[in-house]
């Protein structure tokens, strides 16, 4: 099992619609988790980061963490062409500051 | 302020050959990276240094590569001999000191196809 799980998609939506990214986890140290948009041929930029549960919100995009069932959340509201990336999500734990990402998931937004 | 610079950013080598990516990190980042990126993977990490030394390489494959960093500045990574299953993109990346996760810069990595 791997220590990440993430959908790889693809995920094709039109213009203007919700899109909802997701990542399971097995390990439970994990504390600090982000997610990183990664638009073709380039590196990842860091997109969202959140310490421990909740949600944290930053203009379009709202992550949310559920440590209890060790599932994170990343929401596009309002997609635009531009969101069109593939999406990793990634998590470490307090001593560590290894990152272990997830395998992405491509997202298309259509116009 | 200048990201972080990779070359080259494309190269195409034969399976049992060598090759060197080059890697400049963000001026006065002291963390440096170096992942590896297999297609429909997320990046893994090989090696991370800390100034000019290693600070973890559990992941780093010893019998056919190795990284430095001169100076604690640039770094280097070379693999020799080249296997097929080496195809990917290598990513460097690096943040102004240990431990600060969520401050990584990227750079756009170099794509190597092994044949």
């Amino acid at each position: 099992q791997k220590e990440v799980e993430q959908d790889p998609g693809p995920l094709s939506v039109p213009e203007g619609a919700i899109v909802s990214l997701n990542c399971t986890y097995s390990n439970s140290a994990f504390q600090y988790f982000m997610w990183y948009r990664q638009y073709s041929r380039k590196g990842p930029e860091l997109l969202m980061y959140t310490y421990s549960s909740g949600n944290k919100e930053d203009g379009r995009f709202t992550a949310q963490v559920d440590k209890s069932s060790k599932y994170i959340s990343l929401f596009i509201r309002d997609s635009q062409p531009s969101d069109s990336a593939t999406y990793l999500c990634a998590m470490t734990s307090f001593n560590d500051y290894k990152l272990s990402f997830g395998a992405g998931t491509t997202v298309t937004v259509r116009a | 302020e200048a990201g972080v610079a990779q070359s080259p950013r494309y190269k195409i080598i034969e399976k049992r050959q060598s090759v060197a990516f080059w890697c400049n990190p963000i001026s006065g980042h002291a963390t440096l990276y170096w992942y590896q990126q297999i297609l429909g993977q997320g990046p893994k990490l090989l090696i991370q240094f800390q100034n000019n030394g290693v600070v973890d390489d559990s992941q780093l494959p010893k019998d056919r590569f190795s990284a430095e960093r001169l100076k604690g500045v640039d770094s280097t990574l070379k693999i020799q001999p080249a296997k097929l299953e080496d195809s990917a993109v290598y990513l460097c990346a690096s943040s102004p000191r240990q431990g600060l996760v969520n401050e990584q810069f990227f750079g756009p990595g170099t794509r190597l196809t092994v044949l």
